[in-house]
């Protein structure tokens, strides 16, 4: 089954450790995405990557970090968490990045930072 | 820049009522636009696109949008609502389809009254 897994599901972390959340896609897609979700504020984009070694900055990188060693992978890293990253984060993937195709999403990690 | 508004934060609808959900974009060329539905505790699905051609496009779960350019609209439709419906909808707008590139609206969250 196609699919964009991500781990783990539910996060509950102290501020400043350190922590990864996974993102692995089965459809050998090229680009990946993280965006996070907060109340009011819709899907905001954090970081891209068109391909294995090449990542950009979305919207609100500030405190993430990325990396893209492999293509099914795209790992987001907190370093140093802050109880306002306390989100609901997506990965997504494609096939394409412009024109006609479709990203298929995870099903979130919801992360709490205290 | 790209945005997108969704003007109505919340919705209540009677089960079996007709509904519609609005969403405004800004974009400096033709936009690829969609809409997701994100039920509780789930990933994003792509209910339907608009990338060229008849501007009503059909997607899944019996809904519907209607493109217009001249309004900078792209309202989101069903003609009788069931309780499984009841979910976020986020409207979008990007230059495709692709993981790297959706502006995302803040969603509306719809609600059904028995």
């Amino acid at each position: 089954e196609a699919q964009v897994t991500q781990n783990p599901r539910y996060l509950i972390t102290v501020t400043g450790k350190k922590l990864t959340v996974t993102c692995s896609q089965n459809m050998n897609h090229e680009y990946m995405s993280w965006y996070r979700q907060d109340p009011g504020l819709g899907l905001r984009q954090i970081y891209y990557s068109m391909n294995v070694e090449v990542t950009d900055k979305g919207d609100v990188p500030e405190g993430y970090k990325v990396s893209r060693k492999e293509k099914r992978n795209f790992p987001l890293i907190l370093e140093s968490p802050s109880p306002n990253q306390t989100s609901l984060y997506f990965c997504a993937s494609s096939s394409r990045g412009r024109g006609d195709t479709e990203a298929f999403f995870g099903q979130g990690t919801r992360l709490t930072v205290v | 820049a790209q945005s997108v508004t969704q003007p109505d934060i919340h919705i209540t609808v009677s089960e079996g009522a007709s509904l519609e959900l609005r969403c405004n974009y800004s974009y400096g060329a033709t936009p690829y636009l969609f809409w997701y539905v994100q039920s509780p505790g789930q990933g994003l699905q792509l209910l339907l696109k608009y990338f060229s051609g008849d501007t009503l496009v059909q997607g899944i779960k019996g809904f519907e949008a209607e493109f217009k350019r001249s309004q900078s609209s792209f309202n989101l439709r069903k003609p009788s609502v069931h309780w499984s419906d009841a979910a976020e909808y986020f409207c979008a707008v990007g230059e495709g389809g692709g993981a790297d590139g959706l502006t995302f609206g803040k969603g509306t969250h719809l609600i059904i009254q028995p």
